[in-house]
């Protein structure tokens, strides 16, 4: 079975640019999160979704940072303008059901900010 | 509000040593407990969980048991390889609030 599929791998991009982070969920999970892990703040959750709907956005830095979920088997994690504190490894991660608690992780995507 | 704590790393012992990784938790309701283990370059994945009190959880040697009156969840194995050599979280999980928390993560690295 393929796992969460997270591209790019790596980004290297200048300030004020804008990021885009995609994810492919594991078929059939109706969770989908984005975390960030620094190694200053370890693993923090910026946003999930249920069904496609983001249902708690609470962790998301500020207004440069965006996420959508057009259908079940896509979601993009938008950064603009960048800056330099923001880079990190972006992790998303699918769950199949509420009370299982289980996530399956992508690779991430570990992004530079000059 | 809900928290995890683990015990500081690195934590570094030779190949064969016995290895506990200390966890504890704070929590309202009663939530499931999970050992994450996170190699170089790639994604958290499941080791171990536990969803009540009194459950061991078990897998690829690590053990974890769920101790309600510590409120803790130590991640232990009897004899450590090389391989094992990543960055461990313990995490608890409230199905009610579907919260989930993350402790800081424990380096570990193995000597052979």
């Amino acid at each position: 079975d393929a796992g969460v599929i997270q591209s790019p791998r790596h980004e290297v991009t200048e300030m004020g640019q804008e990021v885009t982070l995609r994810c492919k969920p594991i078929s059939g999970h109706d969770y989908l999160f984005w975390y960030r892990q620094t190694m200053m703040r370890g693993l923090e959750l910026l946003i999930y979704f249920n069904n496609n709907v983001p249902i708690d956005d609470s962790g998301m830095p500020e207004d440069r940072f965006s996420a959508k979920m057009p259908n079940a088997s896509f979601s993009t994690l938008k950064i603009q303008p960048s800056e330099p504190r923001d880079s990190a490894v972006y992790f998303c991660a699918s769950s199949p059901r509420r009370d299982t608690g289980e996530l399956f992780f992508g690779e991430g995507s570990r992004l530079t900010v000059l | 509000g809900d928290s995890v704590t683990q015990m500081e790393g690195p934590v570094t012992l030779s190949e064969e040593a016995f290895l506990t990784i200390n966890c504890t938790y704070t929590a309202t309701g009663y939530p499931s407990l999970f050992w994450y283990v996170q190699y170089p370059g790639e994604g958290l994945q499941l080791l171990l969980k536990a969803t009540k009190a009194d459950d061991k959880g078990s897998n690829k040697g690590f053990e974890a048991t769920y101790r309600k009156e510590t409120t803790s969840f130590h991640l232990e194995k009897g004899s450590v390889q090389v391989s094992d050599s990543a960055v461990y979280f313990c995490a608890l999980f409230t199905s009610g609030t579907y919260k989930y928390i993350f402790g800081t993560g424990t380096r570990l690295k193995v000597l052979a």
